[in-house]
């Protein structure tokens, strides 16, 4: 059975940093194409970042540069690096796995909310 | 990138009544070698994960019940519910997969009880 957990949410100051994961079970992160997909309150759903199995990576405009998605084969897990926290990144933030490179989210964590305030 | 706009955002029916939301693209997604629309539609319910409910535009997701069906072409579509349940309270969500990344989603249309 396919199951995400995602981890490491929390209220951080703006301008400060945050490390997100997501600990996959029952198929390999590492041969799947894995993105990151935020709410904020009262908002609709956005996407955030994507890495491939080959390992590339691609970022919404509103985070390049600001965030990193990687992950640990051995351990399963995929992570989001988040730094430079804006109060304009303040959302629950989803992992969700892609079916098999179709575009297709089909398997979703239960998400991890980050609060970006003073 | 390509922009997914739905209508109505938001959207109260009766019980047993028909629900229908449309959602537009800016840009065709309709891919002409294998004449696939490569449109998705998620349901939304508070607390809970999106869950995949259609894609290529009207093929149904395992397990789906079938009141909810998908129709359209190109760059207009439309998720209908046939009998709405109680449990089908949730907000929609259109998808484009055709042009990825970045992957984009329609605001959102909340489905209500009248």
């Amino acid at each position: 059975e396919v199951q995400l957990v995602e981890s490491g949410g929390g209220l951080v100051q703006p301008g400060g940093s945050l490390r997100l994961s997501c600990a996959a079970s029952g198929f390999s992160v590492s041969r799947s194409y894995m993105s990151w997909v935020r709410q904020a309150p009262g908002k609709g759903l956005e996407w955030v970042s994507v890495i491939y199995s080959g390992g590339s990576t691609n970022y919404s405009d509103s985070v390049k540069g600001r965030f990193i998605i990687s992950r640990h084969n051995s351990k399963n897990t995929l992570y989001l690096q988040m730094n430079s926290l804006g109060p304009e990144d303040t959302a629950v933030y989803y992992c969700a796995k892609e079916r098999a490179a179709t575009g297709l989210f089909d398997y979703w964590g239960q998400g991890t909310p980050v609060t970006v305030s003073s | 990138d390509i922009v997914m706009t739905q209508s109505p955002d938001s959207l109260a029916v009766s019980l047993g009544e028909r629900a229908t939301i449309n959602c537009k693209s800016s840009q065709s997604v309709l891919y002409s070698s294998n004449n696939k629309n490569y449109l998705a539609w998620y349901q939304h319910k508070p607390g809970q994960p999106p869950k995949l409910l259609i894609y290529w535009a009207s093929t149904r997701e395992s397990g789906v019940p079938d009141r909810f069906s998908g129709s359209g072409s190109g760059t207009d579509f439309t998720l209908t519910v046939s009998s709405l349940q109680a449990e089908d309270v949730a907000v929609y969500y259109c998808q484009q997969y055709y042009t990825t990344p970045p992957y984009t989603f329609g605001q959102g249309t909340k489905l209500e009880i009248k």
